[in-house]
């Protein structure tokens, strides 16, 4: 296993246009996240999976934006009639649950390289 | 205001200097406290997380939390020019899922 993998690597779209980004995390996480981040800014949280669940959206995620986990493996992450305003890196995350008899054990985020998103 | 504060330089320092970075925060629910590692064009990769309060060090990397303060430090020793790059921090709680991330200190370090 080579970690998690996103594609594409770099997307240009027209503003208006659709786009959808592909993640493949690693196989043996069961969560897997999806962040976005802007130039000069930390990722932010964008939605959460637990297997094929998707457990928490936040409210930056508006009905435009639609994720899914089909059989709790890959995600997929669709923008619906894009704006410039979400030029940006989505990112994507996956890790092993935590134990509930070890709470002091935290595996941490695995990320992927990213897409670079830019809408014209 | 945010929940997670960081200072986002950038700092520069010569190499084998002793580098300091810091956050604070504000929600008291905050269990795990990491330190995340990103350069350029990469996603974040994990450095080192610590639950609760306490001193963790691996290597020339040791990380404090003092929840009485909310404050977060990650000292490094010995910096290289290998250690340039965004430094993130990173909080989450035991009950929740997510991470909440700061903005990143981007850190040069000069031969």
């Amino acid at each position: 296993d080579t970690g998690v993998s996103q594609d594409p690597r770099h997307k240009i779209t027209k503003r208006g246009q659709n786009v959808t980004f592909r993640c493949d995390p690693i196989s043996e996480h069961n969560r897997l996240y999806w962040y976005r981040q802007t130039l000069g800014q930390g990722p932010e949280f964008l939605t959460y999976f637990q297997n094929e669940a998707q457990l928490e959206k936040s409210r930056l995620l508006s009905d435009r934006f639609s994720a899914e986990r089909p059989k709790g493996s890959f995600s997929t992450l669709e923008i619906q009639r894009t704006e410039q305003g979400d030029s940006a890196m989505y990112l994507c995350a996956s890790s092993l649950g935590k134990k509930k008899d070890r709470p002091e054990v935290n595996y941490g985020y695995t990320f992927g390289s990213g897409t670079r998103l830019t809408v014209v | 205001q945010k929940e997670v504060e960081q200072d986002p330089g950038p700092l520069s320092v010569p190499e084998g200097a002793i580098v300091s970075l810091n956050c604070t925060y504000s929600n008291s629910a905050f269990q795990y406290f990491m330190w995340y590692r990103q350069y350029s064009r990469k996603g974040p990769e994990l450095l080192m997380y610590t639950y609760s309060s306490g001193n963790k060090e691996d290597g020339r990397f040791t990380a404090q939390v003092d929840k009485s303060s909310k404050y977060i430090s990650l000292f490094i020793r010995d910096s290289q020019p290998s250690d340039s790059a965004t430094y993130l921090c990173a909080m989450s709680g035991t009950g929740g899922f997510k991470t909440i991330f700061g903005a990143g200190t981007r850190l040069f370090v000069k031969a």
